[in-house]
């Protein structure tokens, strides 16, 4: 199976900051990575679909790039109902499709 | 609008078996893929089976692998998850999701406890 990794596990950050996130892939995955919110006691949420497209109704404050092995999620201004855990998720090699382990945002 | 209902979790013994159901409305179902992921309490999300549109495609996640069974009813526009041989490390919230390769809609989740 494709191995994820997301650095950092989690961050404290001030309201307006510029929030990073980092996903690797333990192989090629070209562009097939999403990122997922979840917020606590709820369903994830779709954000960014093939690396660097926003879904539907999503904020433009967030957006993804990368390609092949490293990717990169940010939230240009982080705001007080972006506390969340943020999830990256390749599908290279469907059906075995992975997530990584997850990056808790709080706020500072 | 999209909505995904789950129903039929609960607590179980090691052994056990449980079926869950997640009722679709607000789009043609017929016309989907659909999943099951599940979290363990504290844990991060993990693939378990999807079925395509049809029900003729179907896959299981290594761990799951001949005790669960995926089925979906089109004319009910409902997905299920027979759990058979049910184990501790089973314990989750199971959710229902739209898709195979990204999932836009996700129902709010079945909790499934096992455990003596």
């Amino acid at each position: 199976d494709i191995q994820m990794t997301q650095s950092p596990s989690s961050l404290s950050a001030s309201v307006g900051d510029r929030v990073t996130i980092t996903c690797q892939a333990s192989q090629d995955i070209s562009n097939y990575l999403n990122w997922y919110q979840q917020k606590p006691g709820k369903a994830p949420k779709l954000l960014i679909y093939d690396a660097s497209n926003l879904e539907t109704g999503v904020p433009s404050r967030f957006s993804g790039s990368g390609s092949g092995t490293d990717f990169t999620f940010t939230i240009s201004s982080l705001q007080p109902e972006d506390i969340a855990t943020y999830y990256c998720q390749q599908y290279d090699n469907l059906p075995r499709v992975t997530f990584g382990p997850g990056t808790k945002v709080d706020i500072k | 609008q999209v909505q995904l209902v789950e129903s039929g979790g609960g607590l179980v013994k090691p052994g056990g078996s449980l079926r869950l159901s997640c009722a679709a409305s607000g789009f043609t179902f017929s016309d989907y893929y659909m999943s099951w992921i599940r979290q363990a309490p504290g844990k991060g999300l993990e693939w378990v089976s999807y079925i395509s549109s049809s029900g003729s495609t179907i896959y299981y996640a290594d761990s799951v692998k001949g005790r669960f069974t995926i089925s979906r009813d089109n004319a009910k526009n409902s997905l299920y998850l027979q759990m058979n041989s049910l184990r501790a490390e089973d314990t989750a919230v199971y959710y229902c999701a739209r898709g195979v390769t990204a999932w836009d809609y996700w129902g709010q989740g079945t909790l499934v406890t096992v455990s003596s």
